[in-house]
């Protein structure tokens, strides 16, 4: 079954504007952490922002925030003002305990295009 | 400088030949993974080690080994069994609680 859902495979943004990518999530257990990271063209995972289950106020980092509704089990990144260097792949992901320590589960990713 | 090192940045495989990825990590991280990632696709844990000399499958460990001897490294041997490596390779470390660590991934192809 699939663990993390991002059910926009891609998404257009005027530059300055927001946007928001979704990412819903399944699990039974009550101490999690979810993840945002974006890989640009180049290839590589740079971490954005960072959401723990048991956080009652939401993620904020500089332009992204973590829209954080644990009931309903999503957990949206908002890019505020767009540039156009945010132009990537964003990868929702979750981190679960597990026997053996912990394990990272990701979503199937959003591509974020900004247009001038 | 700290960090995550994978080498090589570009690895082609002949038919029939294991090819072994590097990655070293100097952040004293417990934690190590591999991942696959086909092009537009997201990543697929292939094996992880939370401790030396332990580790575990991930969902698509069929036709990859790994090694996890020293705490700084853990690399991973792409066999003859896996028919199709072509894809691009990433390792990443973490702390417990912590966010995850990225290298800069390996492109593997076919020759």
């Amino acid at each position: 079954a699939q663990k993390i859902t991002q059910t926009q495979p891609g998404m257009f943004v005027q530059e300055k504007e927001a946007v928001t990518l979704d990412c819903t999530y399944d699990t039974s257990d009550q101490s999690y952490g979810l993840f945002w990271y974006k890989q640009p063209s180049s290839g590589e995972m740079i971490f954005l922002i960072y959401q723990g289950s048991y956080d009652e106020q939401n993620a904020t980092e500089g332009r992204y925030s973590l829209n954080f509704q644990k009931a309903r089990k999503s957990a949206n990144l908002v890019i505020s003002a767009s540039q156009l260097g945010d132009s990537a792949m964003y990868f929702c992901a979750m981190r679960e305990p597990n026997n053996y320590g912990q394990n990272f589960v990701f979503g199937p990713g959003t591509r974020l295009s900004v247009l001038p | 400088d700290g960090g995550i090192t994978q080498s090589p940045k570009y690895l082609f495989r002949k038919e029939g030949q294991n090819v072994t990825l590097s990655c070293e990590q100097n952040l004293n991280h417990d934690a190590m993974y591999w991942y696959r990632q086909d092009p537009g696709q997201g990543l697929r844990l292939i094996y992880y080690s939370q401790i030396v000399n332990d580790f575990q499958k991930g969902d698509i460990a069929e036709g990859y080994s790994v090694s996890r001897e020293k705490k700084e490294s853990f690399p991973l041997t792409v066999t003859s069994a896996q028919k199709n490596p072509t894809a691009f390779y990433l390792c990443a470390t973490s702390r417990r609680g912590q966010p995850q660590h990225f290298g800069d991934g390996t492109r593997l192809s076919i020759l």
